[in-house]
């Protein structure tokens, strides 16, 4: 069975640009979350999606993030337009709704020069 | 809001125990939860913990929990070089359907 995958693995831009990350959960799994890790810091919740649906996304720096799931399968993150502080690490999770588990994706690595 | 502390660094010996402590402040987290992370690679969970447990062991991986203290610690025994990787602590208030609060990761690190 495949993981959590995450497309690209590393983006450079420039401040200013636009980004979007994209995440493929593990298929049947009803739960999706972004989470991002900032220059060696702890890792923070961005937001939550059951299937298509926001559960709940208090995580959200600003509204330069936009995140979508249309479908209930994968889901896009975009950054528009991009700002120095929001280089770090993203990851994706996904988890079913009855379980306990949170299945990690590798990050994508995002640099904004 | 929750707030999770760990240290960065920790360097061991390859054979001897790792101890990898963490803290936290909401007493409301119910479970608390231990993932590893190499390099190139997701997190992967290690183990978890209620709050109404004191400890639990899993082969090599102790896991205790004080929770008058708000004070987590991970025991890996006979530490090997496959366990150098970054292990993050984490908090949530409900077992599933539920963000994680994630510490700042520490790093281990194995003296041959």
């Amino acid at each position: 069975e495949a993981g959590v995958t995450q497309f690209p693995s590393h983006s450079v831009i420039e401040k200013g640009q636009t980004v979007t990350l994209r995440c493929d959960p593990i298929s049947g799994h009803d739960n999706l979350y972004w989470y991002r890790r900032v220059m060696g810091k702890e890792i923070k919740f961005l937001l939550h999606f059951v299937k298509e649906s926001k559960q709940d996304e208090s995580g959200m720096p600003n509204n330069r993030f936009l995140a979508e799931r249309t479908g209930g399968t994968y889901s896009t993150l975009k950054v528009q337009p991009a700002e120095l502080e929001d280089s770090g690490v993203y990851f994706c999770a996904s988890s079913l709704i009855t379980t306990d588990e949170q299945f990690f994706g590798p990050g994508t690595r995002l640099t904004v020069l | 809001g929750e707030d999770v502390e760990q240290s960065l660094f920790l360097s061991v010996r390859e054979g001897d125990s790792s101890v990898i402590n963490c803290t936290y402040t909401d007493s409301s987290s119910t479970y608390l939860y231990w993932y590893k992370q190499e390099p190139g690679a997701g997190l992967q969970l290690l183990t978890y913990i209620f709050s109404n447990m004191d400890m639990k062991q899993d082969q090599r991986l102790t896991v205790l929990l004080n929770k008058k203290d708000k004070h987590l610690s991970l025991r890996i025994a006979d530490t090997q070089t496959g366990d150098s990787a970054i292990y993050f602590c984490a908090a949530a208030l409900y077992f599933g359907n539920e963000k994680l609060t994630f510490g700042t990761g520490t790093r281990l690190t194995i003296i041959p």
